[in-house]
Formats: C-alpha cells, sequence, structure tokens
C-alpha cells in the first residue's frame, strides 16, 4: 500500500513570496490534514478535509495560507506572501475516516525555510 | 482550540527501565486518543490508541486512561536506546500535544 505522498521534500524561499504544496493521501481515505510542526514543538493542526469539504480551519491564517482538495484526493495548501515565522515542516496525513477512532498516516513532510 | 498538553521533557531514563509520558486534554468530549511516535527528523507514527478507561496493552507499551481525571499516559517497559524520540498525544480530533522527549541511555 502507497503511502501519503507529499512533495516537495525541502523549499527555500525569500519573505513575501508565495510556494505551495502538494499532498496526495492513500488510496480511499477520505480525511486529510495540513499540519504545521515548528521544530521542538508538536503539529498544529492547520486545516481539515473530509473529501472534499472543509471540517476545520480554525487554525488557518486565512489572510496568508489557503488550502484545497479538489475532487476529494490530492490537496494543495498555499502560502502567499510567506513570513520568515513560516519556517517549519508541513505535514500532510490521511485517514480512512475521522480519527476518532482510525489511524492518521502521515507523510515525509515537507521542509520550508524563509529567509 | 481545545488543548492538548505535554511536558515536553526531556524524560531521560536508564535502559531496561520503565518510561512514563503523561499527557493531559481540556475537551471533555473528546472519546478517544493516541500516542505517536516521532524521530528526529521523521514523521508521526502511531504506537497505540485508547478509547475506554483503563489499560490497553501492546507487547512492551501500555496506554492508560481516565476520563474523570481528563488524564492519558504511556508506558513503556524495558526501555532501550531506539525508544528514544519524541513522544506526541492526540486527541480524537488529533489535535496534538507539543510532545515530550525521551532519552533512553545504555
Amino acid at each position: 500500500e502507497a503511502g501519503v505522498a507529499q512533495s516537495p521534500r525541502y523549499k527555500i524561499i525569500e519573505k513575501r513570496q508565495s510556494v505551495a504544496f502538494w499532498c496526495n493521501p492513500i488510496s480511499g481515505h477520505a480525511t486529510l490534514y495540513w499540519y504545521q510542526q515548528i521544530l521542538g514543538q508538536g503539529p498544529k493542526l492547520l486545516i481539515q478535509f473530509q473529501n472534499n469539504g472543509v471540517v476545520d480551519d480554525s487554525q488557518l491564517p486565512k489572510d496568508r495560507f489557503s488550502a484545497e482538495r479538489l475532487k476529494g484526493v490530492d490537496s494543495t495548501l498555499k502560502i502567499q506572501p510567506a513570513k520568515l515565522e513560516d519556517s517549519a515542516v508541513y505535514l500532510c496525513a490521511s485517514s480512512l475516516m475521522g480519527a476518532a477512532n482510525t489511524e492518521a498516516f502521515f507523510g515525509q513532510g515537507t521542509r520550508l525555510t524563509v529567509v | 482550540q481545545k488543548e492538548v498538553e505535554q511536558n515536553s521533557g526531556p524524560l531521560s531514563v536508564p535502559e531496561g527501565a520503565i518510561a512514563s509520558l503523561n499527557c493531559t486534554y481540556s475537551d471533555r468530549g473528546s472519546q478517544s486518543f493516541f500516542w505517536y511516535r516521532q524521530y528526529s527528523g521523521k514523521s508521526p507514527e502511531l504506537i497505540m490508541f485508547i478509547y475506554s478507561n483503563g489499560d490497553k496493552e501492546d507487547g512492551r507499551f501500555t496506554a492508560q486512561l481516565n476520563k474523570a481525571s481528563q488524564y492519558v499516559s504511556l508506558l513503556i517497559r524495558d526501555s532501550q536506546p531506539s525508544d528514544s524520540a519524541t513522544y506526541l498525544c492526540a486527541d480524537d480530533k488529533l489535535i496534538f500535544g507539543t510532545g515530550t522527549r525521551l532519552q533512553v541511555f545504555p
């Protein structure tokens, strides 16, 4: 079974530039999560999709971050414009259903450095 | 946002000892909890989940849940240096705590 695929693995951009991350979840997984993990901290949930609908985006900084999941499969997360404090690893995870009693699988993450 | 809290550590234990990792949560509606392990530079991977009060054992790992006290713990018996990692607690909405770094020394 293929895992959660993310790209790119690494990205370095200057502040005020824009960047996009891509995630392909495990086949058949309805729920998709995007997390931001700053060094030394736990993953912070940015947005949760159930199929192509948003379940929770309360922690997404909507003035600069956007995410979509067209057709309920792949997802992209965009930052525009980036700030220095956006430097982090961006993790995508997927699960069959909501998290209540099902395992979420994580991708390798995208390490973003904003300079 | 409802919170999940952990002591960031590091927790240092000798090889062969029991490591005890703790987590508290604020959302009384949370029904299940997950323990993930994250090695440095890697992504989190699930160790165990628990949804009933009491203990759940899986090999060297035991998860404990006390809903009245809003407390979840993970015990690792016979700790090995390979268990050195950050342990993340999450609720049923996959809200994570800050993680506890465990160091097992030979």
